[in-house]
């Protein structure tokens, strides 16, 4: 069965500073790979997502996320933070039934003056 | 074009009770699901369904019935409240075909029901 581990319960990061989240899965198979974000009180906004090709994947807001298969990572990265990213971060697998996404437990992101 | 639409926002329960979590979608989703999401561990999947008159067990179903007649609504029912069941439940749908670059199979989620049972 897959899972996924998001080793960072909480990160503080300056305005302005660069951001990495860390998302490592397990499976077996090539994994679909997805990064959501979710503002406090609201439901699960997609950020980007990798199923296969290019490595370096864009979303929106200006991340991006680079799949390691050598280190079955996936980690979301923006080269700088706005006080409105602060939020909860969430790194997803899915299998070849991708609908039933595996969650990890979440990074709560802090953005500093 | 509403979305994922989630009712009630907010419910207290006492303990035993009953009560029904609303969920409708209108974008012609085939695939809809319910998670929990608790402190500390994520979003966890409770059912899903594949189509009208399709449902199937995710990862924690006890204490949860659902059912699917149509295609926009996919409640979640506790027929007997726990306070082991307060949480976070949110419903999300997709696509259920199509390839994921296309953007289907890809989730779009409530803005999720806060329950509490005392």
């Amino acid at each position: 069965a897959q899972s996924v581990t998001q080793p960072d319960i909480h990160i503080t990061v300056s305005e302005g500073a660069s951001l990495e989240l860390r998302c490592n899965y397990s499976y077996g198979a090539t994994p679909y790979l997805f990064w959501y974000v979710q503002s406090p009180g609201q439901g699960l906004q997609l950020l980007l997502k990798y199923f296969s090709g290019d490595t370096l994947v864009q979303g929106i807001k200006g991340f991006e996320a680079e799949f390691k298969r050598s280190q079955s990572s996936f980690n979301l990265r923006k080269p700088s933070v706005h006080w409105s990213d602060a939020a909860e971060y969430f790194c997803a697998v899915g299998a070849m039934d991708f609908q039933k996404l595996v969650f990890g437990t979440g990074t709560r992101l802090l953005v500093s003056p | 074009n509403a979305g994922v639409t989630q009712t009630p926002k907010f419910q207290v329960l006492k303990t035993g009770q009953s009560m029904t979590l609303q969920c409708a979608q209108d974008m012609n989703h085939e695939y809809m699901s319910w998670y929990r999401q608790d402190p500390g561990m994520g979003l966890r999947l409770i059912h899903y369904s594949v189509g009208a008159g399709i449902t199937d067990q995710g990862e924690v179903p006890n204490g949860y019935n659902v059912s699917r007649s149509t295609t926009e609504d996919f409640p979640l029912r506790l027929l007997s409240a726990a306070p082991s069941q307060t949480s976070v439940y949110f419903c999300a749908s997709s696509y259920g075909t199509g390839s994921l670059s296309s953007g289907a199979n890809v989730l779009t989620f409530g803005a999720g029901s806060r329950l509490t049972v005392l």
